[in-house]
């Protein structure tokens, strides 16, 4: 039951701008949109979430569409650290709706 | 402030062994998640706490698979009759109940399980 949809993998240029896309068409009222990755070996990291607002952080920012069916996050300046599995997940803040359930995710690969 | 600890990272384990994994939350998070992901596969729920008590448990929780959190604090997950098909990354992750809005589960560094 995918609520996202991902491209599978992706390059990027160091020292330039990654735009992550994700499609949830099927996205409800109380939705929201969350971001993780996952560098090889390591637990998911949180990047940031977002309802219906853009978001900006120290990581990334979360561009959402006005009519919520998809997303784009932004890595402002790529690094080689970047490179990872990224995960679009939404999820409702219901109180019987625990899990986060992750796709396949996009593997993005930073090139020098 | 520290993170989600989890001990071991590593074990490996015979056929037939039984196995327990700790999990130690950010503290004063009340909510407390068990994952499980193999080679290749993104991260998949197993079971959930909030405080001591154990509000959901997914159906690849089998019987052999047992998780605590006696005291609300640090979370235990034990796996008894180890089969190699339990080689697999374990994740625990923890969040603050937040009502006005949603809560944001961070993650540890996973206890990598290889069972020979």
């Amino acid at each position: 039951d995918a609520k996202t949809t991902q491209p599978t993998s992706m390059d990027c240029a160091e020292g330039r701008a990654a735009n992550l896309p994700c499609n949830h068409s099927t996205i409800s009222g109380n939705e929201y949109v969350y971001w993780y990755r996952q560098i090889h070996s390591q637990g998911p990291q949180y990047i940031i979430h977002g309802l219906k607002n853009n978001e900006t952080n120290e990581m990334a920012s979360l561009i959402i569409t006005e009519d919520r069916k998809s997303s784009t996050l932004i890595l402002p300046h790529a690094t080689l650290r970047d490179t990872a599995v990224y995960y679009c997940i939404v999820r409702s803040p219901r109180s019987n709706d625990y899990k986060l359930s992750f796709g396949a995710g996009t593997t993005v690969t930073v090139r020098a | 402030d520290t993170g989600v600890s989890q001990n071991p990272r590593h074990k490996i384990t015979k056929r037939g062994q039984n196995v327990t994994f700790r999990c130690d939350p950010i503290s004063e998070h009340n909510r407390l998640y068990w994952y499980r992901q193999t080679l290749g596969q993104g991260p998949e729920f197993l079971t959930y706490f909030q405080n001591e008590a154990q509000l959901e448990k997914s159906r690849l929780l089998s019987d052999r698979f047992s998780a605590e959190r006696p005291k609300g604090s640090f979370s235990t997950l034990e796996i008894q009759r180890t089969e190699q098909g339990d080689s697999a990354m374990y994740l625990c992750a923890s969040s603050l109940e937040y009502r006005g809005g949603s809560d944001t589960q961070y993650f540890g560094p996973g206890t990598r399980l290889t069972v020979l």
